[in-house]
């Protein structure tokens, strides 16, 4: 079975510094999608970024970037230039390939202070 | 565009009463739908999801069940709750694939 393992269960960065959470991940199979969810205090959860495994590349969107290894089975999310905003907790998911099934981590709360 | 309805936003109901919440999905068909159970300080565990009317497959035995009597309707339902059922329930919608899903702003449940 697929499970996700988020290790830092709070963070804390100053506003305009940058963080990087923690993802890593168990799984055998070969085609799969990853993604991180933001749940700000409203408890509404946001897509903040995903990432097919079959692509290279790393994902990027505006200040959010991961830093995904696939052979370590390891999905960092990094926040440039963090805004009070940014405030939330975050979360880290699996999907394999046919399945539809998102299967999350236990999440990391983040602060940002001023 | 699709949007997502989840009620209500918060509930107290007493040990042993009835529970249903409700999920609607608009602007799409046949999409595949998931409740999650979100404990206090706890990550999101998936209890039901649905590929289809009439179609449920339960991720975890629990006193909770769930049904989908329209294309875009999915309840969760409970006989008799518990305490153990007070939680943060999520509804969400899905096509597959790297969409990911997108989530209801969630139920409030407190049991007592």
């Amino acid at each position: 079975a697929q499970t996700v393992t988020q290790s830092q269960p709070e963070m804390s960065v100053q506003e305009a510094e940058t963080v990087t959470l923690s993802c890593t991940y168990d799984t055998s199979e070969n085609n799969y999608y990853l993604f991180w969810y933001k749940q700000p205090p409203s408890r509404q959860m946001i897509l903040v970024i995903r990432q097919e495994a079959y692509k290279q590349q790393n994902a990027t969107e505006n200040r959010f970037s991961v830093n995904f290894q696939k052979a370590a089975k390891s999905f960092s999310l990094k926040i440039s230039d963090s805004q009070l905003g940014d405030t939330a907790m975050y979360f880290c998911a699996f999907m394999r390939g046919n399945t539809d099934k998102l299967i999350f981590g236990t999440g990391t709360r983040l602060q940002v202070f001023p | 565009s699709q949007t997502i309805h989840q009620w209500p936003a918060t509930l107290v109901q007493p040990v042993g009463s009835p529970l249903s919440l409700e999920c609607t999905v608009e602007g799409t068909s046949n999409p595949n739908l998931y409740w999650y159970r979100q404990a206090a300080g706890r990550g999101l565990q998936l209890l039901f999801y649905s590929v289809g009317i009439g179609q449920i497959s339960s991720e975890v035995p629990q006193n909770l069940s769930a049904s989908r009597p329209q294309d875009r309707q999915f309840i969760l339902s409970s006989k008799k709750l518990l305490l153990s059922d007070s939680g943060f329930y999520l509804c969400a919608w899905g096509t597959g694939g790297d969409d990911g899903y997108t989530f209801g702003s969630g139920t409030r449940l407190t049991v007592v």
